[in-house]
């Protein structure tokens, strides 16, 4: 089975700008959650997504967007973005059960200058 | 709201050896789960072990195993034999199983170990 997959792993934006990032789920996992890595907060939750539907969401301006689609894809959209953008963003999925884990991908590494 | 300590922001081993990692929680909640998982320099977090608030047991996974105690609200990691593959950021983590939580993880801000030759 082929794990969450995360494009692009890399990115560089320049303050202002938009950018959108992607994830492919492990098949049959209909919940995607994202989250923001950065040395100074840590792991953050950002949202969820389960069956196309934002189930939860973290503590995020609302420059922080997502949605789902029904093939359980996610993307994630950061709108004007800002220096402290800059982060490892981490997508993970699951059954969506409660006793499901998280299933993490590699992440993408946005830069923002 | 709950939050997930980790003390130790760097802990050392030699190859082979024992090393414990500690991890308190602070929640209200009866039922829960708590996480170990690893971040090795690849950056993709990688799930351990796993417990159940409820069960009493604790949890074992190979090499790895941890110490619950739901009335301190402790949850350490055991890692025994370490191995150089073993050298990662390892996190702590809570998740409610309440609200429409199942996504939303509470970590620790983890405990980079090292593993000497």
């Amino acid at each position: 089975k082929a794990g969450v997959t995360q494009t692009p792993r890399y990115l560089i934006k320049t303050r202002g700008q938009q950018v959108t990032l992607s994830c492919s789920p492990i098949s049959g996992h209909r919940s995607v959650s994202w989250y923001q890595q950065t040395p100074g907060q840590g792991l953050q939750f950002l949202f969820e997504y389960f069956s196309e539907t934002q189930r939860n969401k973290g503590n995020f301006p609302g420059r922080f967007s997502g949605r789902q689609f029904s093939n359980s894809r996610s993307e994630m959209n950061v709108s004007t973005l800002e220096l402290g953008d800059s982060a490892l963003y981490l997508c993970a999925s699951s059954s969506g059960t409660a006793n499901s884990p998280l299933h993490f991908g590699n992440g993408t590494r946005l830069t923002v200058t | 709201a709950q939050t997930v300590t980790q003390s130790q922001p760097e802990m050392s081993v030699q190859e082979a050896e024992t090393v414990t990692l500690s991890c308190t929680y602070d929640t209200s909640e009866s039922d829960y789960y708590l996480f170990w998982y690893k971040q090795p320099p690849s950056r993709q977090m990688i799930l351990v072990i796993r417990q159940e608030a409820y069960k009493q047991q604790n949890a074992t996974e190979n090499r790895f195993s941890v110490n619950f105690q739901k009335a301190a609200k402790s949850f350490s990691l055991k890692i025994s034999d370490s191995q150089l593959g073993d050298a990662a950021m390892y996190f702590c983590a809570y998740r409610s199983c309440y609200g429409g939580s199942q996504g939303n993880l509470i970590f620790g801000k983890g405990t980079k170990l090292s593993v000497k030759p």
